[in-house]
């Protein structure tokens, strides 16, 4: 099965400031039909999961334009340009590429 | 409002069959225009990352995690707007926050189903113990 690894687990950050998660795949995530099946989704506290970023860079139907996703092949990253109090959560990356499809474990944000 | 909520036991005894049932409302489980949507079963063990276990799509196909295929049966009613899980023979490695999520629009070629998931339900969490 496809091992996604993220870093870090945890990530405290200060309003306004960016941060960064990544997520490692333990095998190349592109798929022969040229597109990557690479996700990033955030469950916030006491809400279910919702859908952030689809195939690797492209947000989805109101996403707020502070996140964007990018990355290839195996290395992919999740960034948020000025964090607010809303985003706090765990964000998890997905990919549907090979199967099984995997999760990665997930990292914790929370605001200073 | 879109929504997905799923119910079943709370607690299961080893051995026993689980049952769960996802049931949604504000879209219909076989899109009018888009042949391409499905249903999703994840779960989540405590402390643990989510897993896929498996779909159901708008054509009835249905594609699971190799580990849970022998156990793990995904149906769906759509006169009732619901879809099930059936996961025999549990055991408490099966404890876990059960999860129903909507397959928008998945692609399918000859290695298999790609997809993700734009709506979540709360989730449900079930516990087997003697």
């Amino acid at each position: 099965d496809i091992v996604l690894t993220q870093t870090p687990l945890s990530l405290s950050v200060t309003p306004g400031q960016p941060a960064s998660i990544s997520c490692k795949s333990s095998q190349n995530l592109l798929h022969s039909d040229g597109r990557t099946y690479l996700y990033w989704s955030l469950q916030k506290p006491g809400q279910s999961p919702q859908l952030l970023i689809y195939e690797v860079s492209n947000r989805f139907s109101g996403v707020p334009s502070r996140f964007s996703g990018s990355g290839s092949g195996t290395d992919f990253t999740l960034r948020i340009t000025r964090v607010e109090a809303e985003d706090v959560g765990v964000y998890f990356c997905m990919q549907s590429t090979h199967f099984p499809w995997t999760f990665g474990q997930g990292t914790k944000v929370e605001i200073k | 409002q879109v929504t997905l909520k799923e119910s079943g036991p709370v607690l299961v005894r080893p051995t026993e069959t689980l049952t769960l049932t996802c049931t949604v409302s504000g879209f219909s489980l076989i899109h009018p225009t888009n042949p391409y949507t499905g249903m999703s079963w994840i779960r989540q063990p405590p402390g643990k990352a989510l897993e896929w276990l498996g779909n159901i799509f708008s054509n009835g196909d249905k594609y699971y995690t190799t580990s849970l295929q022998r156990r793990l049966t995904i149906s769906r009613d759509t006169s009732k707007s619901q879809v099930f899980l059936t996961l025999t023979n549990v055991d408490p490695a099966d404890t876990a926050t059960y999860y129903c999520a909507r397959i928008p629009l998945y692609v399918y070629d000859s290695s298999g189903y790609h997809a993700s998931f734009d709506l979540w339900g709360q989730g449900t969490m079930v516990t087997v113990s003697s």
